[in-house]
């Protein structure tokens, strides 16, 4: 079965400094990896995805992601953090049989000025 | 840009009553699905739909629930009678195709809220 972790309920950072989201996840396929993003009061948009073809992914807005097979993770960067940023950051594996997203618990980033 | 769209936005029930939450998939889509969050906790997969039947369920979606595509355009949730536990966000979502490496498109999500 397909799951993922993300390490840290609450991420906070000041505006200018790099971001970094913590997930695992733990898949019996080579699995489909995607961050989402979630403002307050909006629906969750995707910010990039990893599908076996390169290992660092570079997503919207300056994110990018690092897949890592040996340690079961795909950590989402930032180099430089920025207000608009604050939001909520879903982990998600795609179940290779029917398509289904499976979510990560979701990180909450704040950034501060 | 294409978008998935849903309405309304917030839906307030009393317990007991049925409620049904309206999708527009992206319209060149085919595959549709239906995902909650329930305040605090982590998006959750509810159901699967493609061909005119549900694909695939989850252990939530039980006999209250009902999906529909009644036309070529609007994708819709039935809640039969809605329980307190019932309230949530749900987000509509569809992809071009199944397959794992497809990227889902959600919608901007109805609240739901069971009084």
């Amino acid at each position: 079965a397909q799951s993922v972790t993300q390490l840290d309920s609450h991420v906070s950072v000041s505006e200018g400094t790099p971001v970094l989201l913590r997930c695992n996840y733990s898949s019996s396929y080579s699995p489909s990896l995607f961050w989402y993003v979630q403002h307050p009061n909006k629906g969750l948009q995707l910010l990039l995805k990893y599908t076996s073809a390169a290992t660092l992914v570079k997503g919207i807005n300056g994110f990018e992601a690092e897949f890592k097979k040996s340690e079961t993770s795909f950590h989402l960067t930032k180099p430089s953090a920025h207000m608009s940023d604050a939001a909520e950051y879903f982990c998600v594996v795609s179940d290779p049989q029917g398509g289904k997203l499976i979510f990560g618990q979701g990180t909450e980033l704040s950034v501060k000025p | 840009e294409p978008e998935v769209t849903q309405t309304p936005s917030h839906q307030v029930t009393q317990m007991g009553q049925e409620v049904i939450l309206r999708c527009v998939p992206i319209s060149n889509h085919l595959y549709f699905y239906w995902y909650r969050q329930i305040l605090g906790q982590k998006v959750e997969f509810l159901v699967s739909f493609y061909n005119n039947e549900i694909s695939e369920k989850s252990e939530i979606f039980d006999d209250q629930f009902s999906v529909e595509r009644p036309d070529g355009s609007n994708f819709t949730l039935k809640i039969r009678s809605t329980k307190l536990e019932d309230s949530a966000m749900y987000f509509c979502a569809s992809s071009a195709d199944r397959a794992s490496t497809d990227t889902q498109y959600f919608g901007p999500g109805t609240r739901l809220t069971v009084l």
